[in-house]
């Protein structure tokens, strides 16, 4: 079984301040991890993921996540935070294994002038 | 490119009609998902399809039955619809039947149940 917390249903940072979106996973097997973002009224798309080798990943608009695995973590970072960055973000896992992509409650952002 | 196409946008129905929502992608992928989506809880399995010619059910199945028409096509259907479904529901398809790999999204479908 594997299941994803998001920390915070709702995370609110100045324009230009960093951003950090906690999720933190379980799963009994080494896990693929997602993070995706939701713009309002549309689909779900992919700002990056986790699978092998290198524990820091980067992903598209500066966003990154460092995997952890003794902390059982996959925080999502972005150091300066921009008005177009307002959305909901969801955190995923899966494993080699699996076919289900199990989702957090997702992290609203909310960027302040 | 239109990638995952879901048909249609909004719907509202009655308790107890039927309806199908409609999915298709162009990009050739093996895999098939439904999803649905509701404030706090993230996104939901409802059914998906590892190949043409297979359905499985995932987290929240109840309620629902879905076909996988030819490859292109993933149809999901709701017999007789309660006011628990309404909710958002998403399409999604990946090329391989390991979902390790990006998943590709509809833009949702809006449900609501009356």
């Amino acid at each position: 079984a594997q299941s994803v917390t998001q920390l915070g249903s709702h995370v609110s940072v100045s324009e230009g301040a960093l951003v950090l979106l906690r999720c933190n996973y379980s799963s009994s097997v080494p896990p693929y991890l997602f993070w995706y973002v939701q713009y309002p009224n549309q689909g779900l798309q992919l700002l990056l993921k986790y699978t092998t080798g290198a524990t820091l990943v980067k992903g598209i608009n500066g966003f990154e996540a460092e995997f952890k695995k003794s902390e059982t973590s996959f925080h999502l970072t972005k150091p300066s935070a921009h008005m177009s960055d307002a959305a909901e973000y969801f955190c995923a896992v899966t494993s080699n294994a699996g076919n289900m992509l199990t989702f957090g409650g997702g992290t609203r952002l909310m960027v302040k002038p | 490119n239109a990638g995952v196409t879901q048909t249609p946008k909004f719907q509202v129905l009655k308790t107890g009609q039927s309806m199908t929502l409609q999915c298709a992608q162009d990009m050739n992928h093996n895999s098939m998902y439904w999803y649905r989506q509701d404030p706090g809880m993230g996104l939901r399995l409802i059914y998906y399809s590892a190949s043409e010619g297979t359905t499985d059910k995932g987290e929240v199945p109840n309620g629902y039955n879905v076909s996988r028409l030819n490859k292109r096509e993933f149809s999901l259907r709701l017999e007789s619809a309660a006011p628990s479904q309404t909710s958002v529901y998403f399409c999604a398809s990946n090329g391989l039947a390991i979902m390790n790999t990006e998943a590709f999204f509809g833009q949702g479908t809006r449900l609501t149940v009356v």
